[in-house]
């Protein structure tokens, strides 16, 4: 399974964007870049994927770089309710999903 | 629309007792998995069901840990005998298809003291 790395935690100023980057240099041509997230106590809850072209959704923006060797999820506007942990993934077709540690953002008030 | 229910959140067991959890995906939802957390890890999956049958459980500690889907759509898994090493939250997802987003639901935690 293709690896990603992600860094284990991030702060962010509640109101301000928010960054989470995530590396994955062994991506192949058929994976596609999931991202989900984990509040506390809860399960993990989809947030948005892509495969070359960058996505938005309601709830965030999924920019991949050309290469495709990295991306990075973008939270437009945090918000205390988006403290939990982010788990970037790559998945090709039907193959499971396989989480790492991901990276746990702390919303500062 | 409802979500994954799974019952019974919280569990607490002997090692070597038996311990079993249920999960309802959402209605519909072809694609069942189970996932086992340890605290501090991300999920890693146990087994898949498509319908009623197995599509992955090669990650499944099949001495002890047994699942079944037997209507295509409620689910149980199993742990006898448990071992302290087993706890962990048990996270019942659910999706539409073999490829499509999948839905989690809040978890089963077990605790084998």
């Amino acid at each position: 399974d293709a690896k990603t790395t992600q860094p284990n935690s991030m702060e962010s100023n509640e109101e301000e964007p928010v960054h989470l980057p995530c590396n994955h240099s062994t991506i192949s041509g058929t994976d596609y870049i999931h991202w989900y997230r984990q509040l506390p106590s809860q399960g993990p809850e989809y947030v948005i994927h892509g495969l070359t072209s960058n996505v938005n959704n309601r709830m965030a923006s999924l920019a991949i770089a050309e290469d495709r060797k990295s991306s990075t999820l973008i939270l437009h506007r945090a918000t205390l309710r988006d403290a939990a942990v982010y788990y970037c993934i790559l998945r090709e077709g039907a193959n499971n999903l396989f989480f790492g540690t991901g990276t746990r953002l702390t919303v500062i008030p | 629309e409802a979500g994954v229910a799974q019952s019974p959140r919280y569990k607490i067991i002997e090692k070597r007792q038996s311990v079993a959890f249920w999960c309802n995906p959402i209605s519909g939802h072809a694609t069942l998995y189970w996932y086992q957390q340890i605290l501090g890890q991300g999920p890693k999956l146990l087994i898949q069901f498509q319908n009623n049958g197995v599509v992955d459980d090669s990650q499944l500690p099949k001495d002890r840990f047994s699942a079944e889907r037997l209507k295509g759509v409620d689910s149980t898994l199993k742990i006898q005998p448990a071992k302290l090493e087993d706890s962990a939250v048990y996270l019942c997802a659910s999706s539409w298809s073999i490829t499509g987003e999948l839905f989690f639901g809040e978890g089963s935690r077990l605790t084998v003291l």
